[in-house]
């Protein structure tokens, strides 16, 4: 079955500290996508990236950076010497190709908040 | 160009009231996509639409949620005799192509409708 595991519900960091947010997901299909979206206190949920099962390549932009390994399941998500504006809830999702329309799974998010 | 704009923003109904809930998407887009988020919780799948048809409603939790896009484009989520477990935050989402096959593109967020029912 499908499934997007963030086991950090809650991270608090103090400005300019390098803070790693982890996704773990399951799923059967060989190809699939992964997602990063931010929800900052708005409401609204923010794209940050998208990459597709076939493409293990690390991403860097900016100060944020992912880390895709599927040898372990894992997409995690680096910011690089935080910012107050960083605060947010941060989710990982999955799409999968077999069968599914595409709708996204998500975890159940981690609430980051970076201290001045 | 404009992003995915949803109305109200803020709903409250009383238990057994009828709401309607609108999403625009970006100009375009054909794929349109309902999310329903709980507090402290992600986003779950309502709904699926590619143009105006709409295929696949698996996400609906009950036959009281319905949800239409007669033109193609705008797109409303009904709740028919609101429940206090109907709360939640209603999020539309759309993305510029077919979702089907091997391609799933980037769907592109609205700021949601916060539903309360009292």
């Amino acid at each position: 079955a499908q499934k997007v595991t963030q086991a950090q519900t809650e991270i608090s960091v103090v400005e300019k500290e390098d803070v790693t947010l982890d996704c773990v997901y399951e799923t059967r299909d060989t190809t699939y996508y992964l997602f990063w979206y931010k929800q900052p206190p708005s409401g609204e949920l923010v794209f940050l990236i998208r990459r597709n099962s076939f493409d293990e390549q690390n991403e860097i932009s900016g100060r944020y950076s992912w880390n895709f390994q599927k040898s372990t399941s894992s997409f995690n998500f680096t910011i690089t010497a935080s910012q107050v504006v960083d605060s947010a809830v941060y989710f990982c999702a999955l799409s999968e190709t077999g069968g599914s329309q595409g709708n996204l799974i998500f975890g159940k998010g981690t609430k980051l908040s970076v201290k001045p | 160009g404009a992003g995915v704009s949803q109305s109200p923003r803020y709903k409250v109904a009383k238990r057994g009231q009828d709401v309607a809930l609108r999403c625009d998407p970006i100009s375009g887009h054909v794929s349109l996509f309902w999310y329903q988020q709980a507090l402290g919780q992600g986003p779950e799948f309502l709904t699926y639409f590619q143009n105006e048809a709409q295929l696949d409603k698996s996400g609906l939790p009950s036959d009281r949620f319905f949800a239409e896009r007669p033109e193609g484009s705008v797109s409303t989520l009904k709740i028919q005799r609101t429940q206090q477990e109907d709360s939640a935050v209603y999020l539309c989402a759309s993305s510029s192509t077919r979702s089907v096959g091997y391609i799933k593109e980037t769907q592109y967020f609205g700021p949601g409708t916060r539903l309360l029912v009292l």
